[in-house]
């Protein structure tokens, strides 16, 4: 089993859409949890972190089920500046190092 | 203040022939990461630095890799007799400490794209 386990997509979108994206993890042992952000050759920025069940910023809302190893991601109302890659990342889960294991990402489209 | 930054931004090279990459982190950030990201892969951990030491090396894939950190800073990450399959980005990222709390986030650098002939 993978790490991290994506759906890579892509999934396309019209304008003001709400879509959602899945994530399975296979480390238990993981405390901390986030959603990068990767433009088309360009390096991962923080979307957002997920704190303890959950939480919300905005247009985004994220979910986290530690008993079934699974996090979420729903952006409500798409824009076109949504469109990109979407990485989903646990922290790595051993010896307090702080690496992160990156999903492959779930690419989003958004159209006019 | 300025952010991570990484040189040089592309990196073409032949065969066989030994690379360094470099990263600059954020001033004050302690701990230091270096990824690769192969085309249409997601990112692969290669090894961390906490101040000038790596307790952390179990991505580095072979032992044509290595890395370094100096003063706490700058990291070099060298790759010796270069092969087409380390054609990759390599990203370089710090963040304040090297645990990572809900809300110690990593902060990327734009990478080096690096491309064995």
């Amino acid at each position: 089993r993978k790490e991290v386990e994506q759906d890579p997509g892509p999934f396309n979108v019209p304008e003001g859409a709400t879509v959602a994206f899945n994530c399975t993890y296979s480390n238990s042992a993981s405390q901390s949890f986030f959603w990068y952000r990767q433009d088309c050759r360009k390096e991962p920025k923080l979307l957002m972190s997920v704190y303890s069940s959950g939480n919300e910023d905005g247009r985004f809302t994220a979910q986290l089920n530690r008993a079934s190893q699974y996090i979420s991601l729903l952006i409500r109302d798409s824009k076109l500046s949504d469109s990109a890659t979407y990485l989903c990342v646990p922290e790595g889960g051993s010896s307090n190092t702080g690496k992160l294991i990156f999903g492959q990402g779930t690419t989003l489209q958004v159209k006019p | 203040g300025a952010g991570v930054s990484q040189s040089p931004s592309n990196k073409v090279t032949e065969k066989g022939k030994d690379v360094e990459l470099r990263c600059d982190p954020i001033s004050g950030h302690t701990a230091l990461y270096w990824y690769r990201q192969s085309l249409g892969q997601g990112l692969e951990f290669l090894i961390y630095f906490q101040g000038n030491s790596a307790p952390d090396k179990s991505g580095l894939p072979s032992d044509r890799f290595s890395a370094e950190r100096t003063g706490g800073s700058v990291s070099t990450l060298t790759i010796q007799r270069t092969q087409q399959e380390d054609s990759a980005v390599y990203l370089c990222a710090s963040s304040p400490t090297g645990t990572t709390l809900a809300k110690n986030i990593q902060y990327f650098g734009a990478g080096t794209r690096l491309s064995v002939l």
